[in-house]
């Protein structure tokens, strides 16, 4: 089982569309971080929260890392062929911050 | 241009035979990993080195070895590959690791064992 689990896997929009990915797990994490990843390439940062209820926004991208900080989530506003990618959460566990997890990883494809 | 390079991209080879996947990084960081990505399970560590001789098991270490001579190389040796060591392998480093550090990642290595 994954330590951190993401929903949904595979997100199929058309363009100009809201959607919301989460990232969830039963283990406090010290920060999590979102990643994206285009097919060929390594993952690339978007973004990192560290405190429980803190929300960052990154142009039309909005992150949200719950107050028990177990749970993130990632929520895009009008969609856009661009943001089509892979879409990872990652973090470390609080005593050991040399070990990262990754959650499965949720495939977005924005259609024009 | 700061990078993590990784070689070789693409690998075939057969059950056994030794291979070694090089990942350099030309930003002094401290901190380097490897992580296989397999579909449906996203990435998962398998080695991290803190610094110079210092290395560790991530959570899948099983089958592979690692060093950290140099602080800008960390290779990734398989000793005796098998199928299930086929795999989209990503090495990745970071000034230091801790709560907050960005994971800089190489552009991976895609390695079949038949």
């Amino acid at each position: 089982t994954q330590l951190l689990e993401q929903s949904p896997q595979f997100l199929s929009i058309q363009e100009g569309e809201n959607l919301t990915v989460y990232c969830n797990s039963s283990s406090v994490f010290s920060s999590l971080q979102w990643y994206r990843q285009e097919p060929g390439e390594g993952p690339v940062l978007l973004v990192t929260v560290v405190t429980g209820g803190e929300v960052k926004k990154l142009k039309r991208l909005t992150f949200q890392f719950g107050d028990a900080r177990k749970d993130s989530s990632l929520h895009i506003t009008a969609a856009q062929p661009g943001d089509t990618g892979l879409y990872l959460c990652a973090g470390p566990l609080p005593y050991n911050f040399n070990k990262f997890y990754f959650g499965s990883g949720t495939k977005l494809n924005v259609k024009p | 241009e700061a990078q993590v390079t990784q070689n070789p991209r693409y690998l075939i080879t057969v059950t056994g035979k030794k291979l070694t996947v090089t990942c350099s990084q030309n930003m002094n960081h401290e901190y380097m990993s490897w992580y296989r990505q397999d579909p449906g399970l996203g990435l998962r560590q398998i080695y991290y080195s803190m610094n110079v001789e210092v290395t560790d098991k991530g959570d899948v270490p099983e089958g592979y070895k690692v060093s950290r001579k140099e602080k800008r190389n960390f290779p990734l040796i398989l000793e005796s590959p098998s199928p299930n060591q086929t795999s989209l392998y990503f090495c990745a480093s970071t000034p230091i690791q801790g709560t907050t550090g960005e994971l800089f990642f190489g552009e991976g290595s895609r390695l079949t064992v038949l």
